[in-house]
C-alpha cells in the first residue's frame, strides 16, 4: 500500500524559508504519476501549492509562484517543499499528495493518495 | 481562477437520512473535471468522487456524484456514523486547481 510521509521542522520565524520534504514508501515515486503539496490553514479550506513529475516538471499555484519551489530527488524517493519570505498567513497543516491521473497538457488531476500532514507554524 | 462555493455550510441530519451538498463554480469546469474530498478532524482528505461522478477505489456506493458545467452535486443517500465529517470539492479543469470552501455534514 502506498504510503506518503511529510517531514521537516514544525515551527519557522517570519521572513525565513520552509522546507518539508514527503517520503514515498510502498512504490516508486519514479512511476507516471505527478506529486503535490496542498495547505490547510488551521480551521480553514485547502489550498493547492504545486505538483511535480518525477521527471522533475512543475506547475505551480500563480497565488504562491514567486515563493514555492518543489523538486524531486528519485534516488530517495522523495519529493520536497520550499516556500520563501514566510509571514504568519502561511501557517497551516501541509499535506503532500499523489495525483491520481493527469494530463500531459493539461497538468496534475486529482488526488488520490495523501500523508497525514504536518504543521508548520510561522512565529517569532 | 474558477471559484468553488459550496452549500449549504453545515448540513445537520440524523443517521440513515438523505445528504445533498452542492457545488458550484464561477465559470464552467471542462469536462466535468471535478472531484470530491471527505476529511474528517484530524485526518488528511480523502479523496471520494473524480470525474464529476466516478467513485474511487473502495468507496461505498452510498456516495454518488452528478453535475456538468458549473453544478455539481455529492449525494450521501444514506448517513452512515462515519460520514459525519467535512466534504471539499474540487475541480482541475483549468490552472490553477482549486478546492471549494466546505461543508459540514453533522449530527442532528
Amino acid at each position: 500500500q502506498l504510503q506518503l510521509q511529510e517531514s521537516g521542522p514544525g515551527l519557522v520565524k517570519p521572513s525565513e524559508t520552509l522546507s518539508l520534504t514527503c517520503t514515498v514508501s510502498g512504490g516508486s515515486i519514479s512511476r507516471s504519476y505527478y506529486w503535490g503539496w496542498i495547505r490547510q490553514p488551521p480551521g480553514k479550506g485547502l489550498e493547492w501549492m504545486g505538483s511535480i513529475y518525477y521527471s522533475g516538471n512543475t506547475y505551480y499555484n500563480p497565488s504562491l509562484k514567486s515563493r514555492v519551489t518543489i523538486s524531486v530527488d528519485t534516488s530517495k524517493n522523495q519529493f520536497s517543499l520550499k516556500l520563501s519570505s514566510l509571514t504568519a498567513a502561511d501557517t497551516a497543516v501541509h499535506y503532500c499528495a499523489r495525483v491520481g491521473d493527469f494530463d500531459w497538457l493539461r497538468g496534475p488531476y486529482y488526488f488520490d493518495f495523501w500523508g497525514q500532514g504536518i504543521l508548520v507554524t510561522v512565529s517569532s | 481562477e474558477i471559484v468553488l462555493t459550496q452549500s449549504p455550510g453545515t448540513l445537520s441530519l440524523s443517521p440513515g437520512e438523505r445528504a445533498t451538498l452542492s457545488c458550484r463554480a464561477s465559470q464552467s469546469v471542462s469536462s466535468s473535471y471535478l472531484a470530491w474530498y471527505q476529511q474528517k478532524p484530524g485526518q488528511a482528505p480523502r479523496l471520494l468522487i473524480y470525474g464529476a461522478s466516478s467513485r474511487a477505489s473502495g468507496i461505498p456506493d452510498r456516495f454518488s456524484g452528478s453535475g456538468s458545467g458549473t453544478d455539481f452535486t455529492l449525494i450521501i443517500s444514506r448517513l452512515e456514523p462515519e460520514d459525519f465529517a467535512v466534504y471539499y470539492c474540487q475541480q482541475y479543469g483549468s490552472s490553477p486547481l482549486t478546492f471549494g470552501g466546505g461543508s459540514k455534514v453533522e449530527i442532528k
